[in-house]
């Protein structure tokens, strides 16, 4: 079975604090992603990597960095991180380009206060 | 910017009715997926539709598909309780694997 994992379900921070959200993939997908969901704005896409190393803007990138240095893993970096940056966010892979799915993992739900 | 327009937004029904979504988008695309999301987990893949497609059934899904028109349809049919879920189109656009995503359906399936 596929499978997309992120290191924490809940998770709360403080203005100004750097974080760290994890993803990782055990499906040897080329294609990671990052989004943030917001209610009545539905899923927007912040960051994403056709290979290691590699990364692309997505819709929303400001106030957020990426990085990829293994295959499987694709790490979302908050530098500082501000209260309007509470969302819920979801990473997923896919394999090769074109036309086949996203496989989401279960999402992660940041509080900034 | 969002590719796929849901309509509607919510939808209640019977368990045993049929539930129709709709989706518009706004360029042209190499394909359309629909999505599956139940409440506070992620996305679930249901059903993809090749622009050079016009129809597709998985089990109780069917989806149709309108170039001219940048218009989708999710048919789920005989719907259940377990349906209930929010419900996004998504657009891939071009050759790489970029998708873009609606707001989503808001479902509920009434016992």
């Amino acid at each position: 079975d596929v499978k997309v994992t992120q290191s924490s379900r809940y998770l709360v921070k403080r203005t100004g604090e750097k974080v760290f959200l994890e993803c990782v993939q055990d499906m040897d997908h080329e294609n990671m992603f990052w989004y943030r969901q917001d209610p009545g704005l539905g899923l927007r896409l912040i960051y994403f990597s056709y290979d290691v190393k590699m990364k692309e803007k997505g819709d929303i990138p400001e106030g957020y960095s990426v990085s990829r240095e293994k295959k499987e893993r694709f790490s979302l970096i908050l530098e500082s991180a501000s209260t309007n940056q509470t969302s819920m966010y979801l990473c997923a892979s896919s394999f090769g380009l074109g036309t086949l799915e996203q496989y989401f993992g279960p999402g992660t739900r940041l509080t900034v206060t | 910017s969002q590719q796929g327009e849901e309509d509607p937004q919510a939808l209640s029904i019977q368990e045993g009715e049929n539930a129709t979504m709709n989706c518009s988008y706004k360029t042209s695309i190499n394909n359309l997926q629909w999505y599956r999301q139940n409440s506070g987990r992620g996305l679930v893949h249901l059903i993809l539709i090749r622009s050079n497609e016009r129809e597709k059934h998985s089990g109780r899904l069917r989806v149709t598909l309108d170039t001219s028109k940048k218009s989708s349809s999710l048919l789920i049919t005989a719907s259940r309780a377990a349906d209930t879920a929010s419900y996004f189109c998504a657009g891939l656009l071009g050759a790489n694997s970029k998708l873009t995503f609606g707001k989503g359906i808001t479902l509920s399936v009434r016992p």
